[in-house]
């Protein structure tokens, strides 16, 4: 079936500081891809997403490539502020019958200082 | 404002009692769905209709039923409920393509205790 991996971290950054949280999938045919923020308290809001190979998915200074060949959707900011600490989920849906499920990976808390 | 609604927000209760979480979405989406996030913040899928039919059930135990009413509104019942049950459950619903890209939103989740 599909799986998602990613840093379980805790991951403590300074504010500015480059952020980086790894993510590989296994999955069947081609899934689209998405990385999901949860911030304190709150419910999850879908931060970015790919829908195929090489596409570049990118919102709020976050960036995150699907590699096919890698098998990876790392995501990426430059510069990290205080208020993106939150919890990060990497996630696909599969395609055909299975694209109704959202396969989550288990989520990386980010905390950042000022 | 256009969005996916819980409620309760909070949910404690007593073991062995039944319990229902109510989700409604105003996004025109024809299919809802309950995620369970244990203490870890892990996410599971449980459930999933789309226009009303059960399409996805996650090894659940049956002491908990969804109820799709109509395609806005997904229920979760949960009975005799037991220590393990708690945790925060997210609703969700999203617009079925019949392709690979399934965008869900999500609702601000409801979160159980069981003492």
């Amino acid at each position: 079936g599909n799986s998602v991996t990613q840093m379980e971290g805790p991951v403590t950054l300074s504010e500015e500081a480059f952020l980086t949280i790894n993510c590989t999938y296994t999955a069947t045919g081609y899934p689209s891809l998405f990385w999901y923020v949860q911030y304190p308290g709150e419910g999850l809001q879908l931060l970015l997403k790919a829908t195929k190979a090489d596409d570049k998915g990118s919102n709020k200074g976050f960036e995150a490539t699907y590699r096919k060949e890698t098998t990876s959707f790392h995501l990426e900011k430059g510069s990290v502020q205080v208020s993106d600490s939150a919890v990060y989920f990497c996630a696909l849906t599969g395609s055909g019958g299975s694209n109704y499920k959202l396969t989550f990976g288990k989520g990386t808390l980010l905390t950042v200082n000022p | 404002d256009t969005a996916v609604s819980q409620t309760p927000k909070y949910l404690v209760t007593q073991m062995g009692n039944d319990k229902s979480i109510k989700c409604e979405q105003n996004l025109g989406h024809d299919t809802m769905y309950w995620y369970k996030q244990d203490s870890k913040k892990f996410l599971k899928i449980m459930f999933s209709y789309n226009n009303k039919e059960l399409i996805i059930n996650e090894t659940v135990p049956n002491r908990f039923s969804p109820k799709s009413p109509d395609k806005a509104h997904l229920n979760l019942h949960i009975n005799s409920l037991e220590l393990g049950d708690s945790a925060v459950y997210f609703c969700a619903s999203s617009q079925a393509t019949g392709g690979s890209y399934n965008e869900q939103f999500f609702g601000p989740g409801t979160r159980l205790t069981v003492l």
